[in-house]
């Protein structure tokens, strides 16, 4: 069973500062690590995704890091807004062949202050 | 692009009363989640659908909790009786799994109340 640890549990920003959530995993089989976004009253929606082949990937203000070695990826949110005021979670893969079972972590509440 | 579907938004209900949640995945995804949100327990896999067939149902409490998904469109998740530490909010997601790792899409939940 993945285990997956996330610290943490609530973050608060100033509008234009940088939030770094990160998360730590157990089983190295698998190759895909993503971020979801949850708003209140919505679903997580997948917000950017790696695989451990880079150590790093940058869509737009969202960054991700990825030590392999070490077994922990982050997240980096850059130039932080308002608007991205939301509980971030990230997840692995659970451990089984087919690769689509996903284990979350337990997720942070980001508070951005304007 | 219609996401997956949930019904109802909302479901207030006596202990001991059946609670049938349903879900309608997108179109052409070929794996269905059941998950289950607390503040104590976070997001929970409760079982995993592959081509309508039950995969893995480890993450289902108990057996009062059940799941079904007759067709490619359609799954439900009932529980019956119902207690009240069932509350919570209960998320549907499906994938399409090509080459390599899908991302799951979550339809918006079924915030549960069991007085």
């Amino acid at each position: 069973q993945q285990q997956v640890k996330q610290s943490p549990q609530s973050l608060i920003v100033q509008k234009g500062g940088i939030s770094i959530i990160n998360c730590a995993y157990e089983n190295t089989a698998f190759d895909y690590f993503p971020w979801y976004q949850q708003f209140p009253g919505k679903g997580p929606a997948l917000l950017i995704a790696i695989r451990p082949d880079v150590s790093e990937k940058k869509e737009g203000r969202f960054t991700i890091s990825f030590n392999k070695s070490a077994k922990q990826f982050s997240l980096h949110i850059m130039d932080s807004q308002p608007g991205d005021s939301a509980t971030y979670f990230c997840a692995a893969p659970a451990g089984e062949t087919s690769g689509s079972r996903l284990t979350f972590g337990e997720g942070t509440q980001l508070t951005v202050n304007p | 692009d219609a996401g997956v579907i949930q019904s109802p938004r909302h479901e207030v209900t006596e202990m001991g009363q059946e609670v049938t949640l349903r879900c309608k995945p997108i179109s052409g995804h070929d794996y269905l989640f059941w998950y289950r949100q607390t503040m104590m327990r976070g997001l929970e896999l409760l079982i995993y659908f592959n081509n309508n067939v039950p995969i893995d149902d480890s993450g289902m409490p108990e057996d009062r909790f059940s799941a079904k998904m007759p067709n490619a469109s359609f799954s439900t998740l009932k529980i019956q009786p119902s207690e009240p530490r069932d509350s919570a909010v209960y998320f549907c997601a499906s994938s399409f799994r090509r080459s390599g790792n899908q991302p799951q899409h979550f339809g918006d939940g079924t915030r549960l109340s069991i007085l």
